[in-house]
């Protein structure tokens, strides 16, 4: 049981690139996240999933992309990278509660490092 | 919107001595509230969290925190600092009953990094 892993660990970018960082969890959650975090501001929320084939805008979505195809894959994708998106990144994950949101733990994988130059 | 306040951006305790690390939130509604504890180069890990119940709750390592509803407070504490709880503490909170699936998203603090120090 791996829990929630991301992949790469760690990437650089020049301006303009697109990339793809991966999140998989193999503990059947209906729900996963992404996060950036930043240096004196704590976790952001990107964008979220409750189910496969769904995903919804959370805090700060704007240059990110996200798809879910597979219920244990969420896919953050930048189309076109920017120096303001240099940031590590975090995938989290969640169960289905009994009142039918997500059971309150977030369950956090490793994190990816990228550097947009 | 909901928000989460920690006041201290670092805390350093001697070894042995009671620690605390400050969290106050804002919400609409009821409160569920998280701590998470992040080592260097390392996702966040779980510590505990206040749902309902007994506002004194145990967690992971030792830790516990009080939850104080008219202080809208969520403090982490722990009895006897180890070297080892050296890291970055985050706390959380959303809002329940939710309404929508945004009303679901935790909203983190800025984080407080904890320094024990032998």
């Amino acid at each position: 049981n791996a829990g929630v892993t991301q992949t790469p660990k760690f990437r650089v970018l020049k301006t303009g690139q697109s990339m793809t960082l991966l999140c998989a969890q193999d503990m059947n959650h209906e729900y996963m996240y992404w996060y950036r975090q930043d240096p004196g501001m704590g976790l952001r929320l990107i964008h979220y999933s409750v189910g496969e084939g769904t995903t919804a805008k959370g805090e700060v979505p704007d240059g990110y992309n996200v798809s879910r195809l597979k219920k244990q894959n969420f896919l953050l994708g930048l189309e076109s990278a920017a120096p303001s998106q240099t940031s590590v990144y975090f995938c989290a994950s969640s169960y289905l509660g009994l009142a039918g949101g997500p059971q309150e733990t977030q369950y956090f994988g490793p994190g990816t490092r990228l550097l947009v130059l | 919107a909901q928000s989460v306040a920690q006041p201290e951006d670092q805390v350093n305790v001697a070894e042995g001595n009671p620690l605390t690390v400050k969290c106050t939130y804002s919400v609409s509604g009821n409160p569920y509230l998280f701590w998470y504890v992040q080592y260097p180069n390392r996702g966040l890990q779980f510590l505990l969290k206040y749902i309902t119940g007994d506002n004194l709750v145990k967690g992971s390592y030792g830790f516990e925190a009080e939850f104080n509803k008219s202080q809208t407070s969520f403090h982490l504490k722990k009895p006897s600092a180890l070297v080892s709880d050296s890291a970055l503490y985050f706390c959380a909170v959303r809002a329940w009953p939710g309404s929508g699936a945004g009303s679901y998203q935790l909203t983190f603090g800025k984080g407080t990094k904890l320094s024990v120090i032998p």
